[in-house]
């Protein structure tokens, strides 16, 4: 089992451009998170999908959307990069919300110049 | 309102030395604890949780914590520190009255833990 997945790893994105990150899980999990990592703010919600076909605003949604396609994937989109959006992002899962441990992808490192 | 507090923002322990390193929470009914490890350049692994029940928890690589409710605490220890130990450690916890979309986890800004040969 590959567990989560997050490509790319790696993005430079100048201000006002677009990308998708993407995020799958093989462990059959209900639901799916995007969160954001940035020095001295330890970890931030962006979005969650408690199941398939469900999406919620978490702590800091602005800016972004998410899609739930299926019950493997679950994406995030930047509509227009801000400097203020260069982060860590990593994506999760998990059984079933948050009573059940989450596991993480190895995270899409992104900078906005 | 849920919170969690690790207060300490860097841990230094000798190698082969007993480490703890601590999490106090606030939740208005009953808490779920965990416990994640971040080594450099990497996603969260999940180490330990408490739910219910015995209050000391055991997890992975030898960790354990120990849940005190009158001292809403959660502290992570490990009897003899090794080197590869070194990461950064996040409690989280959730309120078991939370429902709907409150029903997320609030994690703690991380402790990071240095142990030195």
């Amino acid at each position: 089992n590959a567990g989560v997945t997050q490509t790319p790893k790696f993005q430079v994105l100048k201000t006002g451009q677009s990308m998708t990150l993407q995020c799958a899980q093989d462990m059959n999990h209900n639901s799916m998170y995007w969160y954001r990592q940035d020095p001295g703010m330890g970890l931030r919600l962006i979005y969650y999908s408690a199941s398939e076909g469900t999406t919620d605003k978490g702590e800091v949604p602005n800016g972004y959307n998410v899609s739930r396609l299926n019950k493997r994937e679950f994406s995030l989109r930047l509509e227009s990069a801000a400097p203020s959006q260069t982060s860590v992002y990593f994506c999760a899962s998990s059984e079933w919300d948050s009573y059940n441990e989450q596991f993480f992808g190895p995270g899409t490192r992104l900078t906005v110049l | 309102a849920q919170s969690v507090a690790q207060p300490e923002d860097q841990v230094n322990v000798a190698e082969g030395n007993p480490l703890t390193v601590k999490c106090t929470y606030s939740v208005s009914g009953n808490p779920y604890l965990f416990w994640y490890v971040q080594y450099p350049n990497r996603g969260l692994q999940f180490l330990l949780k408490y739910i219910t029940g015995d209050n000391l928890v055991k997890g992975s690589y030898g960790f354990e914590a120990e849940f005190n409710k009158s001292q809403t605490s959660f502290h992570l220890k490990k009897p003899s520190a090794l080197v590869s130990d070194s990461a950064l450690y996040f409690c989280a916890v959730r309120d078991s009255l939370s429902a709907g979309n409150n029903r997320k986890l609030i994690w703690g800004l991380g402790t990071s833990l240095a142990v030195n040969p």
